[in-house]
């Protein structure tokens, strides 16, 4: 299986400073198409999982442009420009080149 | 827009079997892959399986043994089955599509969305 490792796992963050959450694969994550199969997920307190990032760095539709998606192969990078408070969760990626399809452990945003 | 939810029991003995049903609404289930989710309290998200409109499967497996999915079209929703349940199968249970990325050379998984809003199943005697 792929292991997906996020770092760090804890992220204290003050509204309006960015953030920047990474995830490394186990293996290369990217495909002969040229796409890197690697997503960001938040999970809001109390809610499931919602899509913020696929392929790498698409934006799903609805997610601020403050939120963006970077990185190839096996590391990869989700930066908040100017974290809000609705930003707190725990921020998930997922690699989908290979099933069994993995998550990395989680990162818990917090505000200061 | 596609929404998903889950229903089942809440409760399932030890050594029997976890049913859970998701219903799809605002768009039809046939052409799309569809997929089980789970996460025990306070852990990480595992994935457990995948299936296809026309009942073809993949599941993860560290679950392959115990896991069952179907689907019915004719109803618009997507089951699971997890038997041999232990506490350790105690989670919170997802369903979510299983979008593609299609390009010339063919599809392949890349994302899920929506998710539905979970559910939670307790194995306990």
């Amino acid at each position: 299986d792929i292991v997906m490792t996020q770092s760090p796992l804890s992220l204290p963050v003050t509204p309006g400073e960015p953030a920047s959450i990474s995830c490394r694969s186990s293996q290369s994550l990217l495909h002969t198409n040229g796409y890197n199969y690697l997503d960001w997920y938040l999970q809001k307190p109390g809610q499931s999982p919602q899509l913020l990032i696929y392929l790498g760095s698409n934006r799903a539709s609805g997610v601020p442009d403050r939120f963006s998606g970077s990185g190839s192969g096996t590391d990869f990078t989700l930066k908040i420009s100017r974290v809000e408070v609705e930003d707190v969760g725990i921020y998930y990626c997922l690699q989908a080149l290979r099933s069994p399809y993995t998550f990395g452990q989680g990162t818990k945003l917090e505000i200061k | 827009q596609v929404q998903l939810r889950e229903s089942g029991p809440g409760v399932v003995k030890p050594s029997e079997t976890l049913s859970l049903t998701c219903g799809v609404s605002g768009g039809s289930i046939t052409n799309y892959y569809w997929s089980w989710i789970r996460q025990p309290a306070g852990k990480g998200l595992e994935w457990i399986g995948r299936i296809y409109a026309s009942g073809s499967t993949n599941y993860n497996p560290s679950l392959k043994s115990r896991v069952t999915m179907s689907v019915d079209t004719s109803k618009n929703h997507f089951s699971l089955k997890l038997n041999s349940v232990t506490a350790a199968d105690t989670a919170v249970y997802y369903c979510a599509k299983a979008n593609q990325d299609c390009s010339i050379t063919g599809c392949r998984f890349g994302w899920f969305d929506p998710w539905g809003q979970g559910t939670l199943v307790t194995v306990s005697s």
